[in-house]
């Protein structure tokens, strides 16, 4: 079964630093990586996704993240950040088929941002 | 953007009664959306893939008797929790699948059932 671990509950950074945020993941084959970002009131938003290709993705708000088999990992960063960017982020793997649509979600982590 | 909407945001209902929640498409069509629920502090965990015209499918562990599905048309999808009880009581999600863009879904904003 496909899982995935976000080891950060909550992240603190000052406004203007960089941003990595963890995430490993098991799947048994090639996994359809996702990054969301939900903010109060309103729905998760999608800030990147890979399926396959180049292993460096970049997404909407400056965000990237890059895809390591060899560490199952999909860590998404920004070099830096800003105070609209205080939310829940998301990490999730989807199965295959026409939609991609079975997402298993990560913890989530909380990310604060200090003025 | 393609945008979801969901109907009511907040309810409180007593326990044993029966709460429907709406989940709509509002600029595209869907042939597929999915229910999630949310727990504080917790992921969201896929309860059912709702398809236009058929028969949800449950994921392992939910009551299909419980949180029935209806997915009658092409931009909306109805979740009924039936003879709710305080633990039901949580952040339900629904997301879209837009048609012929199929690797992204469409989240809505989410509905909160508090069951007293």
């Amino acid at each position: 079964a496909q899982s995935v671990t976000q080891p950060d509950i909550h992240i603190t950074v000052s406004e203007g630093a960089s941003l990595e945020l963890r995430c490993n993941y098991s799947y048994g084959a090639t996994p359809y990586l996702f990054w969301y970002v939900q903010s109060p009131g309103q729905g998760l938003q999608l800030l990147l996704k890979y399926f396959s290709g180049d292993t460096l993705v970049q997404g909407i708000k400056g965000f990237e993240a890059e895809f390591k088999r060899s560490q199952s990992s999909f860590n998404l960063r920004k070099p830096s950040v800003h105070w609209s960017d205080a939310a829940e982020y998301f990490c999730a793997v989807g199965s295959g088929g026409t939609s991609y649509g079975k997402l298993t979600f990560g913890q989530g982590t909380i990310l604060t941002v200090h003025p | 953007g393609a945008v979801v909407s969901q109907h009511p945001s907040r309810v409180i209902c007593k326990s044993g009664t029966s709460v429907k929640i709406e989940c709509r498409s509002l600029d595209f069509q869907a042939t597929t959306m999915f229910w999630y629920r949310q727990f504080p502090k917790q992921s969201l965990m896929l309860m059912a893939t709702s398809n236009e015209g058929s028969k949800a499918t449950y994921e392992q562990g939910v009551e299909k008797d419980k949180f029935l599905i209806n997915h009658a048309s092409l931009t909306l999808s109805t979740l009924t929790v039936t003879s709710a009880h305080p633990e039901d009581s949580s952040f339900y999600i629904c997301s879209a699948d837009l048609v012929g863009v199929t690797d992204t879904q469409y989240f809505g904003p989410g509905t909160r059932l508090t069951v007293l």
